[in-house]
């Protein structure tokens, strides 16, 4: 199995800044995504993050506005820039096992909630 | 290409059994299903990939069919714990072994004592 921690877990923001969300995995993983949830809403993804290569960006979702780091196979960042109220939402990071008895299952942060005034 | 999940809601009692279905107009490679409790990350169930067998998780149990490209997840004398809202996600079959997941809208599932 995997454990993820994320930071923030939730944040106020002021429209027009910037935030910066971490996410540490406690084992090597390849292959990590972030995921985008309204509350109450179905999860889309926003991109793929694996190590040694640039991200994907799904289709509505583009690099100046969430740029993000992978430097390692445990960690990394997604920022959203220039913050408006419709970036309220909450982020997840998402892992996925690639091998073993938990092969395909992806594993969930617990969410940071971002709330732009 | 976002998978259609129905119903939308459903509320059980204890003991009772329920069906959800998930169905893509594209051809896909698999089937995730997870569930999330209000507030929390969601959680993996199973995986129904192509080709595959019926998969359980306890009393859930869930199949694939290939022809139809729909999914269904049978929840069998349900359990206070089951409550929450459960999500399918589909892996397209041209995407195969990406694990880039689409998710349903979901269901969410009340289970009353």
């Amino acid at each position: 199995s995997a454990v993820i921690s994320q930071k923030p877990s939730r944040d106020i923001c002021q429209r027009g800044t910037s935030l910066t969300i971490q996410c540490q995995v406690d084992s090597q993983v390849t292959m990590m995504f972030w995921y985008r949830q309204q509350p109450g809403q179905s999860l889309t993804l926003i991109a793929t993050a694996n190590q040694g290569s640039e991200a994907t960006y799904e289709s509505g979702f583009v690099i100046d506005k969430f740029p993000i780091s992978r430097p390692n196979l445990t960690f990394s960042t997604l920022t959203v820039s220039n913050m408006s109220p419709e970036d309220s939402s909450i982020y997840l990071c998402s892992v996925v096992l690639t091998s073993g008895a938990n092969t395909g299952e992806l594993f969930f942060g617990e969410g940071s909630r971002l709330t732009v005034l | 290409q976002q998978p259609v999940q129905s119903p939308q809601a459903v509320i059980l009692r204890e003991g009772e059994d329920a069906v959800i279905n998930c169905s893509s107009s594209k051809a896909l490679y698999s089937v995730h299903w997870y569930r999330q409790k209000h507030g929390e990350a969601p959680v993996f169930l199973m995986i129904l990939l192509k080709g595959g067998e019926q998969m359980r998780h306890e009393k859930i149990s869930a199949s694939f069919n290939e022809k139809k490209q729909q999914s269904s997840l049978y929840l069998t004398a349900s359990q206070l714990s089951y409550s929450g809202t459960y999500f399918c996600g589909t892996e397209l079959g041209l995407g195969a072994g990406s694990y880039q997941l689409t998710f349903g809208k979901g269901t969410k599932l009340s289970v009353i004592p």
